[in-house]
This record gives C-alpha cells, structure tokens and sequence, in this order.
C-alpha cells in the first residue's frame, strides 16, 4: 500500500525566501511522484511529476523536487517566493502496476507567502 | 486544448436526496478518475474509469457509484445523500499514452448536504 506524509500542515514565508514543503512516501514499488497546487475555489493543478527518468525533477512557476530513494522523501522547493505562489500543495504517490489512475494524496500544506 | 470540465459547480441538495455529478475529460484521455476533498479526510479516490469499466475502486460505501460512457464522459452518482457526503468533487482525466498517467483535474462540484 501506498502512503504519503507531508510535514507541516503550515508554512509561512517572506516572499523572496526560500521554500521547502517537505513529503516523504512510503511504496512497495517504485513510485510515480506528484505535486499539485490548489488555489481558493478550483481544483488541482499539477506543477511536476517524479517517473524515474530523473531525481531532481523542474516544474512550473520555477518549482521543482527531489527524489531522494534513501530518504523516501521527494521535497518541493523554491529559491525566490512569490505572493501568487500562497495555495495549498499536495504530495501524491501511484504505484505502478495496475493502480492506473489512483492517487494517494497527503494532507496538503498551505503556504503563506508574506510581503 | 479544453481541460476537464465538471457540472454542475455547486449543488445543495437534502439528506435522503440522491445525486449526479457530470464530468467530461480533456480530448482524447480515455482515464476518469473521482476524488472526494474534505477538510476532515482531504483528498480521497473514490474510483477509476476505463473504456466504459471502473478499472480501480477506493473505500466508499455503495451509496456512491459511477459509469463512464463511450466518449469517456463520466458520471457519479449519490445516493440516500447524508450530511458527510457533503465535499468538492473532484475529476481528474489522464492519457493512456503515458506509463505515469499524470491527472489533469476539473474545477470540483462543490455540494452541500442539508
């Protein structure tokens, strides 16, 4: 079974600073990674994905991740916050195999980006 | 291209009512897939579409069920709503072309359960 821990529920941060939202999962089988952004009143947008091609992985919006296998973590970060990047991000994790179109999500972490 | 659409936005309806959320996926994915968001529980799968056949199912009761039909066009439905149905409901779509099967999701129908 799959699982994913987000630590922090809430992070706040001055903009220009660095962010890190941090996700560690847990697999029987090689992963497929996510993150997702959701802003006030929409549903989910995705901003990278980890399929193994790569450990650091870019996404848009100048995010991007680490998957790190030892550490079963796969963190978000940013060098430079923006205010418009205050949402709530989501880790989430698909086995491979026949989980197809399943997604584990965390618990989502909102991120306040303060002037 | 157009993303994934969901109707209706928002629904009020009755315990005891049933209902049923429409989601249309992005031109050519095959893949609808359903999630509840709560602020209790947040993001759960409640089931997987594929050419017509729930390929995954998550741990909802019975209440709640779903079809896809032969233009990948999904719906859910809801039935004997009670007062915890009440959530965003999210569809996500995706493409059998790709091995990692990135979801794409619609804006969620929002329904209240009075």
């Amino acid at each position: 079974a799959q699982s994913v821990t987000q630590l922090g529920s809430h992070v706040s941060v001055s903009e220009g600073a660095l962010v890190l939202l941090r996700c560690n999962y847990s697999s029987s089988v090689p992963p497929y990674l996510f993150w997702y952004v959701q802003y006030p009143n929409q549903g989910l947008q995705l901003l990278l994905k980890y399929t193994s091609a790569a450990t650091l992985v870019k996404g848009i919006n100048g995010f991007e991740a680490e998957f790190k296998k030892s550490e079963t973590s796969f963190h978000l970060t940013k060098p430079s916050a923006h205010m418009s990047d205050a949402a709530e991000y989501f880790c989430a994790v698909r086995a491979g195999g026949t989980s197809y179109g399943k997604l584990t999500f965390g618990q989502g972490t909102i991120l306040t980006v303060h002037p | 291209k157009a993303g994934v659409t969901q109707t209706p936005r928002y629904l009020i309806k009755t315990r005891g009512q049933q209902v049923t959320l429409s989601c249309s996926p992005i031109s050519g994915h095959r893949s609808v897939s359903w999630y509840q968001q709560t602020p209790g529980q947040g993001l759960q799968f409640l089931f997987e579409y594929f050419s017509e056949t729930q390929r995954n199912k998550g741990n909802f009761p019975g209440r709640f069920s779903g079809r896809q039909f032969s233009n990948s066009r999904s719906e859910m439905n809801v039935s004997t709503l009670e007062l915890g149905d009440s959530a965003l409901y999210l569809c996500a779509s995706s493409s059998t072309g790709t091995a990692n099967y990135e979801q794409y999701f619609g804006p969620g129908t929002r329904l209240t359960v009075t």
